[in-house]
């Protein structure tokens, strides 16, 4: 299996909602990682995870909780996000744990819309 | 840190013509690149990566890369586009702690 899942496909959620992502990898890979990718723009790394530890936050706001259960998945958790969140967001997993000198698998993404 | 810059926010080449997506980096040791392909919506598909050795990689779906370090330089190339190729490039330099994407380039590709 050399897929990274991640569920839901979609999510509209209010400012005052608290819902979760989640991401799922069966590779055996010992990192993955959050990205939030708005409209025309590249992804931009939000948190990684490396053996299940929480080893890069890029200056997050709270409102966006990570948690890695187990090796094989990760979750994000939001509260109180606002419209401005609204993005596509990307998990990825890699065997390698040094950060940008592993190859990322990266799955389909969530599309999230905050109102 | 590491930054990568890709000169072209768009190009629209006819199917079956050559194709070039230029990419380059800034790194302070010997990079690690890649090239991605997201489809709209999608999530990013490695198309081939360069760690170390030739300097001439060969990716998937007929895609191959130069690493030229003289240029800082690792730009995307195939020799005859399909329609199916159209999609966002993104080539992404990684360091030790993190990668870091291009702004991507925008294929059209014209019947």
């Amino acid at each position: 299996d050399t897929e990274v899942t991640q569920t839901p496909k979609h999510l509209v959620m209010g400012m005052t909602n608290k819902k979760s992502l989640k991401c799922e990898q069966h590779m055996g890979h010992r990192a993955m990682y959050w990205y939030k990718q708005k409209a025309k723009k590249p992804p931009e790394l939000m948190f990684v995870y490396s053996y299940e530890k929480l080893s890069i936050n890029e200056s997050v706001p709270s409102r966006f909780s990570p948690e890695c259960p187990n090796s094989s998945l990760l979750n994000l958790h939001l509260h109180a996000l606002q419209p401005e969140d609204s993005a596509l967001y990307l998990c990825a997993s890699s065997q390698g744990t040094s950060g940008g000198l592993n190859e990322q698998f990266f799955g389909p993404g969530t599309r999230l819309t905050v109102l | 840190a590491q930054s990568v810059t890709q000169p072209d926010i768009h190009i629209t080449v006819s199917e079956g013509a050559s194709l070039e997506l230029r990419c380059n980096y800034s790194y302070g040791a010997t990079p690690y690149l890649f090239w991605y392909v997201q489809s709209p919506g999608q999530g990013l598909q490695l198309l081939l990566k360069y760690f170390s050795g030739d300097t001439l990689v060969q990716g998937i779906k007929g895609f191959e890369a130069e690493f030229k370090r003289s240029q800082s330089s690792f730009n995307l190339r195939k020799p005859s586009v399909h329609w199916s190729d159209a999609a966002e490039y993104f080539c992404a330099v990684g360091g030790n702690n993190d990668m870091r994407f291009g702004a991507g380039t925008r294929l059209t590709v014209k019947p």
